[in-house]
């Protein structure tokens, strides 16, 4: 069965620029998180989504962040403008249920690199 | 905001020796997950514990959960260069949202051979 897939695995642009980081989760998973990790801040919750509708989204910096989740498919995490300490690892993780000992499955990651 | 504090921060030991990694916090867990995580890849569960005192075993890794659920170790006995990776500790603050899982900084584990 295919795991969490996310795109681009790296992404280097420059300041001021728009990115979209985007993540299908696994089929049947109801539950979509986007996390942040940084060497300094270890993994962040960004913003938690429940039946594709946003639940938690206080992890998010700044109104430059958006996400997205138009369907139990596909989810867009969107930085507009990007500035260089946005640069990170961006994870988006999926869970089967809502229950909190229930396992995160992880993507590969989507390393972002903003000059 | 829940803080899990993971102890220590690095940690280079040579091939069958054994170690012992920390995760505590002063907040009470309902739950406690240990993550590894490999260079390039995103994080894989490895367990989920419930019960204060609870401790599992997988393989050469002892997980326990402290009797009052503030804090969890990881043992791992005859290391060898396949542990090596990032070992993250998460926990659902029993006062908080049960979906919220807050990760620590991991420990970062090499293993020589």
């Amino acid at each position: 069965d295919a795991g969490v897939i996310q795109s681009p695995r790296h992404e280097v642009t420059e300041m001021g620029q728009e990115v979209t980081l985007r993540c299908k989760p696994i089929s049947g998973h109801n539950s979509l998180f986007w996390y942040r990790q940084t060497m300094m801040r270890g993994l962040e919750l960004l913003i938690y989504f429940n039946n594709n509708v946003p639940i938690d989204d206080s992890g998010m910096p700044e109104d430059r962040f958006s996400a997205k989740m138009p369907n139990a498919s596909f989810s867009t995490l969107k930085i507009q403008p990007s500035e260089p300490r946005d640069s990170a690892v961006y994870f988006c993780a999926s869970r089967g249920d809502q229950w909190d000992t229930g396992e995160l499955f992880f993507g590969e990651g989507s390393r972002l690199t903003v000059l | 905001t829940q803080l899990l504090e993971q102890s220590p921060q690095f940690l280079s030991i040579q091939e069958g020796e054994n170690l012992t990694v920390y995760c505590n916090s002063s907040s009470v867990f309902s739950s406690l997950q240990w993550y590894r995580q490999e260079p390039g890849e995103g994080p894989v569960l490895l367990v989920t514990v419930v019960t204060g005192g609870e401790v599992k075993k997988l393989k050469r890794l002892t997980f326990q959960f402290g009797d009052a659920r503030k804090d969890s170790s990881l043992h791992i006995t005859a290391a060898q260069p396949g542990d090596t990776g990032l070992y993250l500790c998460a926990g659902v603050d029993s006062g908080g949202s049960n979906y919220k899982l807050t990760f620590g900084k991991g420990t970062l584990l090499t293993v020589n051979p």
